[in-house]
């Protein structure tokens, strides 16, 4: 078992690019959520999709979108990069919403 | 608005000693609260977690205790060792609903020989 994996694990934008972080997960879990980790911030949570099908916003959605594409995979799209989303960005999974999550590697991602 | 108060940023602690991290909070509805560890250049992990109901929970040489009427907890390791030199955080859940979990700000340990 992989667990989470994330794709790519370094990235850098320019301002104003856009890229779209992967996630996948092969627990079978219903739930899936994005992070971001930024220093003396602890992770905030930016979208969650409770289950196949739904997806919701969390603390700091903007400037991000989400797709939830099927049970395994949901990703994080960045349409126009800035640099305040220069960040670390983390992929989690739970069997449902819980504080049990299971958290992938982080995608390193600067803009310049 | 930080949910979740965590102190000290940075702990340096000698090999053998106890390593305490506290955590405070202010939303009574939490229904449970964990602990993630998270190395370098890895995401976070979870590593044991306590219901409000519980004022001690001990896992090895890991130990949360809570304190509900002051709304605070904290995380014990008895006989640091360098390999625990981590990053914690503690948290707070609503396992009720949306956003449901909240982190605290993060505490850099380091454990030294």
């Amino acid at each position: 078992n992989a667990g989470v994996t994330q794709t790519p694990k370094f990235q850098v934008l320019k301002t104003g690019q856009s890229m779209t972080l992967q996630c996948a997960q092969d627990m079978n879990h219903n739930s899936m959520y994005w992070y971001r980790q930024d220093p003396g911030m602890g992770l905030r949570l930016i979208y969650y999709s409770a289950s196949e099908g739904t997806t919701d916003k969390g603390e700091v959605p903007n400037g991000y979108n989400v797709s939830r594409l099927n049970k395994r995979e949901f990703s994080l799209r960045l349409e126009s990069a800035a640099p305040s989303q220069t960040s670390v960005y983390f992929c989690a999974s739970s069997e449902g919403l819980s504080y049990e999550q299971y958290f992938g590697p982080g995608t390193r991602l600067t803009v310049t | 608005q930080q949910q979740v108060k965590q102190s000290p940023q940075s702990l340096i602690v000698q090999k053998g000693g106890i390593s305490i991290i506290n955590c405070a909070y202010e939303n009574t509805a939490f229904d449970y609260f964990p602990w993630y560890q998270q190395f370098p250049g890895k995401g976070p992990a979870l590593l044991i977690a306590i219901r409000p109901d519980v004022s001690e929970k001990k896992e090895g040489r890991f130990t949360i205790s809570f304190n509900k009427s002051a709304k605070q907890f904290s995380l014990h390791i008895m006989d640091s060792q360098p390999g625990d030199s981590a990053t914690y955080f503690c948290a707070a859940s609503l396992q009720t609903g949306a956003n449901n979990l909240f982190f605290g700000t993060g505490t850099r340990l380091t454990v030294i020989p």
